[in-house]
């Protein structure tokens, strides 16, 4: 059973406006959430992360949101750029002590200029 | 900085032949994590050292995995007698923290392809 849901395969956005990306999860046992960010024939780059006792975390163009109570969480990059344009992945790290993350499917971006 | 490197970056192997992945984490990382991926879905873990020690090895799918760390810099992931079903993106990550390692730094990854 996936524990880490992106339901959206892929988004398009226009250079400038808000980019919205979803995450659901099913176990109330994560103590931590991340972003990362993966181009074409690279590895996963971490972009941001929350702890489960926060809400919200914002590092600059990045924030995201946690609603414990809906086990949701969502990715908001303000102003998008087409540099932006890659797959994101919505991981959390269970708070049972085996430090293994655990990853959602990805959604694909693509910022149009 | 240098980063998490990798090698080789792509391997061909035919159905049945043994293969071996390096990784070179980050200098003074003392996490290190291995993790699948196959197309179209996200990472999946599959063993975790701290230092030389595996402390998990729990997402290993066959007993023909095999990984080590002999002196807690460089890493290998062995797969016997491989099959087809092997085929995909070997990913290792490093992290500098212990637990939680909730900022783990990813290589370019090893595809491999079983034929």
């Amino acid at each position: 059973d996936q524990q880490v849901k992106q339901n959206s395969p892929s988004l398009s956005v226009q250079e400038g406006r808000i980019s919205i990306l979803n995450c659901d999860y099913t176990n109330s046992m994560f103590d931590y959430f991340l972003w990362y960010k993966k181009y074409p024939a690279e590895g996963p780059t971490f972009l941001i992360s929350i702890s489960s006792i926060k809400d919200k975390n914002e590092d600059g163009r990045f924030t995201v949101f946690l609603n414990k109570s809906a086990k949701h969480l969502s990715l908001h990059i303000v102003p998008s750029q087409p540099g932006d344009s890659a797959v994101y992945f919505c991981a959390a790290l269970p708070s049972d002590a085996t430090n293994k993350l655990i990853f959602g499917t990805g959604t694909l971006l693509a910022v149009q200029p | 900085g240098a980063g998490v490197s990798q090698s080789p970056r792509y391997k061909v192997a035919k159905r049945g032949q043994d293969v071996a992945l390096r990784c070179d984490p980050i200098s003074g990382h003392v996490s290190l994590f291995w993790y699948q991926q196959a197309l179209g879905q996200g990472p999946e873990f599959l063993t975790y050292f701290q230092n030389e020690a595996q402390l998990d090895k729990s997402g290993l799918p066959s007993d023909r995995f095999f990984a080590e760390r002999p002196e807690g810099s460089v890493s290998t992931l062995k797969i016997q007698r491989t099959q087809q079903e092997d085929s995909a993106v070997y990913l290792c990550a490093s992290s500098l923290q212990t637990f939680p390692s909730y900022e783990q730094y990813f290589g370019p990854g090893t595809r491999l392809t079983v034929t």
